[in-house]
């Protein structure tokens, strides 16, 4: 298996500019997240979806659109990329949330490195 | 509003005992999970904790007081692996995390 994959690894932009980022996943997992971390910050949650089909915000949504057409895959997208957007974006997936039951452990790819000039 | 304080930094030596701690501002959470990340890579999940107590799992062990809002992660025969960026996050559903501690550990 190869857990989540992420493509591209790096990617340059120019201010303005539009780029989508592919997230795949061979888990078989419903739930699926993006996540942006920038230096000295934990992740925060920029979109998510609970299902094929399905998509919500997260903590840090605006300048973001997502798609979840297949259940693998999961696409952020970046309509007029601003150097504010320049991070690193993981994303992961899990079989489900906690219920009260539980814990639902996210898996994370390995990321990918934007730049907006 | 929620939000998590951790410890910036934390240097420790190898073979050594440290605790990572992390407070949190918070309401109505389903548990508390800690993940590790290695040189800004994919982080990886180490424990959680749904319920007040100490989960341990090998060298690492986590614990969680709902009542005074409070949790850490302990690790144990620290290696120089153990050099890192550990991540205390709540779980409302999604995952709320805090900024991270950066963990050195010295020879």
């Amino acid at each position: 298996n190869a857990g989540v994959t992420q493509t591209p690894k790096f990617r340059v932009l120019k201010t303005g500019q539009s780029m989508t980022l592919l997230c795949a996943q061979d888990m078989n997992h419903e739930y699926m997240y993006w996540y942006r971390q920038d230096p000295g910050m934990g992740l925060r949650l920029i979109h998510y979806s609970v299902g094929e089909g399905t998509t919500a915000k997260g903590e840090v949504p605006d300048g973001y659109n997502v798609s979840r057409l297949k259940k693998q895959n999961f696409l952020l997208g970046l309509e007029s990329a601003a150097p504010s957007q320049t991070s690193v974006y993981f994303c992961a997936s899990s079989y489900g949330v906690a219920g009260g039951n539980g814990h639902n452990e996210q898996f994370f790819g390995p990321g990918t490195r934007l730049t907006v000039l | 509003g929620q939000s998590l304080e951790q410890p910036s930094e934390v240097t420790a030596v190898e073979g050594a005992i440290v605790q990572i701690n992390c407070t949190y501002q918070t309401s109505g959470f389903y548990g508390l999970s800690w993940y590790q990340q290695h040189d800004g890579g994919a982080p990886t999940f180490l424990s959680y904790n749904a319920l007040d107590g100490l989960e341990e799992t090998g060298r690492f062990s986590s614990f969680l007081s709902r009542s005074d809002s409070y949790g850490y992660l302990l690790l144990q025969e620290l290696q120089m692996k153990d050099s890192a960026s550990y991540f205390c996050a709540v779980n409302r559903g999604k995952l709320i995390f805090g900024q991270g501690t950066e963990l050195s550990v010295k020879p």
